[in-house]
């Protein structure tokens, strides 16, 4: 069945350094696939997201990869700050996400500190 | 622009009681999928509403019914509440064929005693 998960379940970094979250994926059909951030007492929110037809895609301060060989996940965050601590989701779907939907992994707890 | 947002914010039910969430979807948006996420858990997809019908159901019992309205906001029924159904309830909106990234709400933190 599909499944995504998560390969370091707590991440602490100090400020300013590049942190990167991981993620594995089982469902070899998924081609969708988001990065989500969660915190306390708040719903997802949205970071970024990439299709399988690219394996990089870069926002502000973010990076996502994409491995598809080995069903593989990154996000990277560019000088960390104490406001990125929060929980990160990845999210997989296949068939774009307005037609169903989004599986998710357990999270990885970031930690920032000052 | 709103964005999406969901009624109430908390809400205590005891065993087998009925309860009703809501959900507002963002401007432009008329897709609403639910989500239910336990505590320390990623969520878990309940079902999609488009065109005021179920498109897609995750795993969950029948006791979970929604609804959507001509203005695409939607409602979450759960029925006979049992304990496990303690759980943050996430409403995401999209725009099917426009914008497909789905937006979450704030959710409704549910306790049944």
């Amino acid at each position: 069945g599909e499944s995504v998960g998560l390969h370091l379940p707590t991440l602490s970094v100090q400020e300013g350094d590049n942190s990167i979250i991981n993620c594995a994926y089982s469902n070899s059909a998924s081609d969708y696939f988001i990065w989500y951030k969660q915190e306390s007492g708040k719903g997802p929110q949205f970071i970024i997201d990439i299709r399988s037809n690219m394996d990089k895609r870069q926002g502000q301060r973010v990076t996502v990869l994409l491995n598809k060989t080995v069903k593989h996940l990154s996000l990277q965050i560019a000088a960390t700050q104490p406001g990125d601590s929060a929980v990160y989701f990845c999210a997989e779907n296949i068939g774009g996400t307005s037609y169903g939907k989004l599986t998710f992994g357990q999270g990885t707890i970031l930690t920032v500190h000052p | 622009d709103a964005g999406v947002t969901q009624s109430p914010t908390h809400l205590i039910k005891t065993r087998g009681q009925q309860v009703t969430l809501r959900c507002s979807p963002k401007s432009g948006h008329d897709t609403v999928s639910w989500y239910q996420q336990a505590l320390g858990q990623g969520p878990q997809f309940i079902f999609q509403y488009y065109e005021e019908e179920e498109r897609q159901r995750g795993n969950f019992p029948d006791r979970f019914s929604g609804h959507q309205f001509p203005n695409y906001s939607s409602e979450l029924n759960v029925n006979a509440l049992l304990l496990g159904d303690s759980a943050l309830y996430l409403c995401a909106s999209s725009q099917r064929g426009v914008e497909e990234t789905q937006y979450f709400g704030p959710g409704t933190r549910l306790l049944v005693l």
